[in-house]
């Protein structure tokens, strides 16, 4: 089992430029979320999917677009990248409908936007 | 709206001393799950203990625990034994049992965390 896994782990864009966020899991999870971290922020949902097909809107969806085609994957679309975008992303999945079940988390991606 | 409160935002403990972690938050809603995470360095984050709000016991694991105070909304987590692995940064989360789009069982709002140092 390899979990969450995030590619890439570090990124670098210029502002206006685009690029996506890759996420999959192995483990069957039918909820799945990206979240982004900033110092002394805390993490924010920006968008989450219950299965294939679902999407909805986090907290902070603005600049951003996802897509679940099939429960192992759900990618991460920045549209323009703007210097606001610069954070630390994660993506998490976990079972739906089980009390309690914990986020698992993948390992992070650092994006820098210049 | 849920808010998460970590009021401290570091703190530190000597090796193998107790440490208690602050957290309070804010629900109108009656059965909730809450979480402690933990993410070191390398900046992975690792479940330590969750609880659910209509269990009154207080969960553990191993040198894990916490203080679930539910009338006060209150979730502190204290480390054992402290040791030098511990250090890291503390987050408390919450999740709701709303199931509408965009309900509170579809998010995990976190704390802004709390730095703990680890004294040798």
């Amino acid at each position: 089992n390899a979990g969450v896994t995030q590619t890439p782990k570090f990124q670098v864009l210029k502002t206006g430029q685009s690029m996506t966020l890759q996420c999959a899991q192995d483990m069957n999870h039918e909820y799945m979320s990206w979240y982004r971290q900033d110092p002394g922020m805390g993490l924010r949902l920006i968008h989450y999917s219950v299965g294939a097909g679902i999407t909805d809107q986090g907290e902070v969806p603005n600049g951003y677009n996802v897509s679940r085609s099939t429960t192992e994957d759900f990618p991460l679309r920045l549209l323009s990248a703007a210097p606001s975008q610069t954070s630390v992303y994660f993506c998490a999945s976990r079972i739906a409908g089980q009390r309690n079940s914990p986020l698992h988390f993948g390992n992070g991606t650092r994006l820098t936007v210049t | 709206a849920q808010t998460v409160t970590q009021s401290q935002p570091e703190m530190s403990v000597q090796e193998a001393e107790t440490v208690t972690l602050s957290c309070t938050y804010d629900t109108s809603e009656s059965d909730y799950y809450l979480f402690w995470y933990k993410q070191p360095p390398s900046r992975q984050m690792i479940l330590v203990i969750r609880q659910e709000a209509y269990k009154q016991q207080n969960a553990t694991e191993n040198r894990f625990s916490v203080n679930f105070q539910k009338a006060a909304k209150s979730f502190s987590l204290k480390i054992s034994d402290s040791q030098l692995g511990d250090a890291a940064m503390y987050f408390c989360a919450y999740r709701g049992r709303r199931y509408d789009s965009g309900g509170s069982n579809y998010k995990l709002t976190f704390g802004k965390g709390t730095l703990l140092t680890v004294n040798p």
